[in-house]
């Protein structure tokens, strides 16, 4: 079955780069996606990529993914006390179609000044 | 644009009760999932309807039902309520194609039950 694994925390301090990393073992993963968590909020999509890219870029937010290895990674440059949250990878497979998505355990990044 | 509606933002049940939360996706989204999300499991799909059908089922208890109106407004429900539901059950919009990619989540029925 799908299972997605995180790391449960991370702390980096304010301007630094904050690196998040997934690995999933779901082997038809078509999408994979990155959401962010505020205290008392719903999930906020951050962004995704499709299976076969390894790389995707969105302002700040980089993303890699290790498709031989079911690593995928999301690098925050130049991280700001507003991103202090939970981050959440995802990933979306073709069992049982639709839009299921199986998500990981969360890391919680805290960025300290 | 506005975004995904669910109502109510929190609701306190007690055991052996039932419970109907509701999700109003994104103009134009057919697609409506449903999430638990609980401290120790972490966020779990509970279901998923696009069109008035149930499309995909996570390993519930059959307590746990929904269903899909015309205009893709979707409901849950959980019957003879459990200590273990009181959680953050999350709704997600999508447009529901095959090729779709994005789903948006609302900001959460918060249950508690006692």
């Amino acid at each position: 079955g799908e299972d997605v694994e995180q790391s449960l925390f991370l702390s980096v301090r304010e301007g630094d780069s904050s690196v998040i990393n997934c690995t999933y073992t779901d082997s038809s993963s078509t999408y994979l996606y990155w959401y962010k968590q505020e205290p008392g909020a719903g999930l906020q999509l951050l962004t995704y990529i499709f299976s076969n890219m390894d790389m995707k870029q969105d302002q700040r937010l980089t993303v890699l993914l290790n498709k031989k290895d079911k690593h995928l990674s999301l690098r925050i440059a130049d991280t700001q006390t507003g991103d202090s949250a939970i981050y959440f990878c995802a990933e979306r497979g073709l069992t049982g179609g639709g839009n299921k998505l199986t998500f990981g355990t969360g890391t919680q990044l805290k960025v300290e000044l | 644009k506005a975004g995904v509606t669910q109502t109510p933002r929190y609701l306190i049940k007690t055991r052996g009760q039932q419970v109907t939360l509701s999700c109003s996706p994104i103009s134009g989204h057919r697609s409506v999932s449903w999430y638990q999300q609980t401290p120790g499991q972490g966020l779990q799909f509970l279901f998923e309807y696009f069109s008035e059908t149930q499309r995909n089922k996570g390993n519930f208890p059959g307590r746990f039902s929904g269903r899909q109106f015309s205009n893709s407004r979707s409901e849950m429900n959980v019957s003879t309520l459990e200590l273990g539901d009181s959680a953050l059950y999350l709704c997600a919009s999508s447009l529901g194609g095959t090729g779709e990619t994005e789903a948006f989540f609302g900001q959460g029925t918060r249950l508690t039950v006692v």
